[in-house]
């Protein structure tokens, strides 16, 4: 059973859209919800997120947690064609001294001219 | 420069031959693991080691051994590869996640294929 599930699987937007995107979880021993941007490269990091409700911001990217909810959503406004990527979402979780961290299967977008 | 390398970055090997992949880190950082990557399927977690010779099981471990015996270097082996083990394969660097600082750093990935 997938404990991160993400949504939409793949998303294509034109150039100036605003996009959504959504990452559910549920985890014991939650920690912390992290988004990462891959391209044809390694994932490189976006937020990390441990408290409720406050948002996160870095230029047109911003992200919010519920942790009642279980759901974390990343938005991306005026989308350009340089964003066109897999948005991955993590979630780490700890118990009985380990720290795991499960992926989901991540959001591909396409942003097109 | 603040990096994890890896090697080699791509290989192609035959059905039983065993491979090891290198992974180090220059950041001093305590918590290492290893992903792969297929499509459809995300990112999962092979290996992590959270210290020197410390190690525990992802969520996909078979097939897979690692080793910590220095706090830079996290190797993975694969001692009889099959053709299901082709992927991209990542490892990745954080400081201690008991810090609640789960920030990866990952390295640029080595693509694996098993004839």
């Amino acid at each position: 059973e997938d404990k991160v599930v993400q949504s939409p699987l793949s998303l294509v937007v034109h150039e100036g859209d605003t996009v959504t995107l959504n990452c559910s979880y549920e985890v014991t021993n939650f920690r912390s919800l992290l988004w990462y941007k891959q391209e044809k490269k390694a994932p490189t990091f976006l937020f990390m997120l441990t408290s409720s409700g406050i948002e996160k911001k870095s230029g047109r990217l911003s992200s919010i947690l519920d942790k009642k909810e279980l759901f974390s959503i990343l938005n991306i406004t005026a989308t350009q064609t340089g964003d066109s990527a897999i948005y991955l979402c993590a979630v780490a979780y700890s118990g009985a001294g380990s720290y795991q961290l499960t992926f989901g299967k991540g959001t591909k977008l396409s942003v097109i001219p | 420069e603040a990096q994890v390398t890896q090697n080699p970055r791509y290989l192609i090997t035959v059905t039983g031959k065993k491979l090891t992949v290198t992974c180090s880190q220059n950041m001093n950082h305590e918590y290492m693991s290893w992903y792969r990557q297929d499509p459809g399927l995300g990112l999962r977690q092979i290996y992590y080691s959270m210290n020197v010779e410390v190690t525990d099981k992802g969520d996909v471990p078979e097939g897979y051994k690692v080793s910590r015996k220095e706090k830079r270097n996290f190797p993975l082996i694969l001692e009889s590869p099959s053709p299901n083990q082709t992927s991209l394969y990542f490892c990745a660097s954080s400081t201690s996640p008991s810090h609640l600082s789960y920030e990866q750093y990952f390295g640029p990935g080595t693509r694996l294929t098993v004839t």
